[in-house]
């Protein structure tokens, strides 16, 4: 049961383009919506995270934006560069009594030519 | 120190073997979590321990067992795994381990089951 669907799995930019990567969730309990980038041999790192009573976050060149009604949130990465060549998960949470419980999207593998 | 370390980097156990993996951070933080994550995979919760207690335990097989000996120090005991178990073992950390954290993950231990 995937309570949080990321699309596309696999996306090549150009250089300077826009990288878009799209997540949707059904559970209504998630109330805190984090992305984040990992590299090869690495684990996860927090890219940027929005809450549900914001639209648009936006941190440099990434930036979120969330539908509360549609219950859909996504990346946009503008200007994108080959250093941004990584793969992205996308993330849901909510606080349940006992600790935080994050649940990941499937994962997006970004190729960004140069 | 602002991160989590783990060792070792690189694990191959047989299926009768027992051992342990090490998680440790610095940071004073209070949450900490295993996730499993297989290639190609988004990581998946396995537990988490909120001061120093089990909090979260996803169902997985007592043949993992988590530890957590004190507020730095998370490890997990390996005994009898099969092969499917061969996977990156992620170890995070978190405040107190609210929705709205971030969660600070340690590069793995990539462990093979033979």
């Amino acid at each position: 049961q995937q309570q949080v669907k990321q699309s596309p799995q696999s996306l090549i930019v150009q250089k300077g383009g826009i990288s878009i990567i799209n997540c949707a969730y059904e559970n209504t309990a998630f109330d805190y919506f984090p992305w984040y980038q990992q590299f090869p041999g690495k684990g996860p790192a927090l890219l940027i995270a929005i809450r549900p009573d914001v639209s648009e976050k936006k941190e440099g060149r990434f930036t979120i934006s969330f539908n509360k009604s549609a219950k859909q949130f996504s990346l946009h990465i503008m200007d994108s560069q080959p250093g941004d060549s990584a793969t992205y998960f996308c993330a849901a949470s909510s606080n349940m009594e006992y600790g935080n419980k994050l649940v990941f999207g499937a994962g997006t593998i970004l190729r960004v030519k140069s | 120190d602002t991160e989590v370390t783990q060792t070792p980097k690189h694990l191959v156990m047989g299926m009768t073997n027992k051992k342990s993996l090490k998680c440790e951070q610095h940071m004073g933080h209070r949450a900490m979590y295993w996730y499993k994550q297989k290639a190609k995979k988004p990581p998946e919760l396995m537990f988490v321990y909120s001061y120093e207690k089990l909090s979260i335990n996803e169902s997985v097989p007592s043949r993992f067992s988590p530890e957590c000996p004190n507020s730095s120090l998370l490890n997990l005991h390996l005994h009898a795994l099969q092969p499917e178990d061969s996977a990156l073992y992620l170890c995070a950390s978190s405040q107190r381990g609210l929705k709205n954290e971030k969660l600070l993950f340690g590069s793995g231990t990539q462990l093979s089951v033979l």
